[in-house]
């Protein structure tokens, strides 16, 4: 595709209730990002595949959150037991590689609101 | 990463040069000064990147002070559409590049 595209653009869930939240990579892209960005505040990382596996699962809040890339492009982010402070904008990004100065291309998001 | 100081607001008129500046004073030998904007409702958007030397491309310019201490980024000519949150990020690269570390940045307001 011609950039980053993430589904859903919106999804209002319950509290408890499981969620995913796709990420579709530019082809091509190894690397593939998440982020979160919550109301007034810059992105946060979540986690970094490159490739299928996870390289830095460092910024997963805790054990609810869990991410897949199955065959290095499209990923998931999955999240159980869905808590309000879940609730923010789920960034994704991809870029060729992890040298200097590459460039990371981040998707329109998905907005999570956890009523 | 080392942690970045950015002014939390900014205007510029249209036309005229928006300056933002970015202290890093901790920054490592290293690292590297990216700079990354922010539009409203969308995706964060890379715009440039530098190590030692001042760098320049379609977007904007980077001046990084001998010392690297601080950075500036200029948009030589600020129009309408350039209104975002600007984000100074300090970053190694190699396989830490993914793991980019935003602050609040800096809101631009450009205005007519």
């Amino acid at each position: 595709g011609a950039g980053v595209s993430q589904t859903p653009s919106n999804k209002v869930t319950e509290k408890g209730k499981y969620v995913e939240l796709r990420c579709d990579p530019i082809s091509g892209h190894t690397a593939l990002y998440w982020y979160r960005q919550s109301l007034g505040q810059g992105p946060e990382f979540l986690i970094y595949f490159q490739g299928t596996g996870a390289a830095d699962d460092s910024g997963l809040p805790n054990d609810r959150f869990f991410a897949v890339r199955p065959e290095g492009s499209v990923s998931t982010l999955k999240i159980q037991r869905t808590e309000r402070g879940d609730s923010a904008v789920y960034l994704c990004a991809s870029s060729s590689g992890t040298g200097e100065g590459t460039e990371a291309f981040f998707g329109q998001g998905t907005r999570l609101t956890v009523v | 990463d080392a942690k970045t100081t950015q002014p939390t607001s900014m205007d510029c008129a249209e036309g005229r040069a928006a300056n933002l500046p970015c202290n890093h004073s901790t920054i490592s030998g290293n690292e590297y000064v990216y700079w990354y904007r922010q539009i409203h409702s969308q995706g964060p958007q890379y715009i440039i990147h530098g190590l030692k030397n001042n760098e320049t491309n379609e977007m904007a310019s980077l001046i990084i002070t001998e010392d690297r201490k601080s950075s500036t980024l200029i948009l030589p000519h600020a129009t309408l559409r350039d209104t975002a949150v600007y984000y100074c990020i300090v970053n190694a690269g190699g396989t830490s590049y993914g793991k980019l570390t935003f602050g609040q940045g800096t809101i631009l307001t450009v205005h007519p």
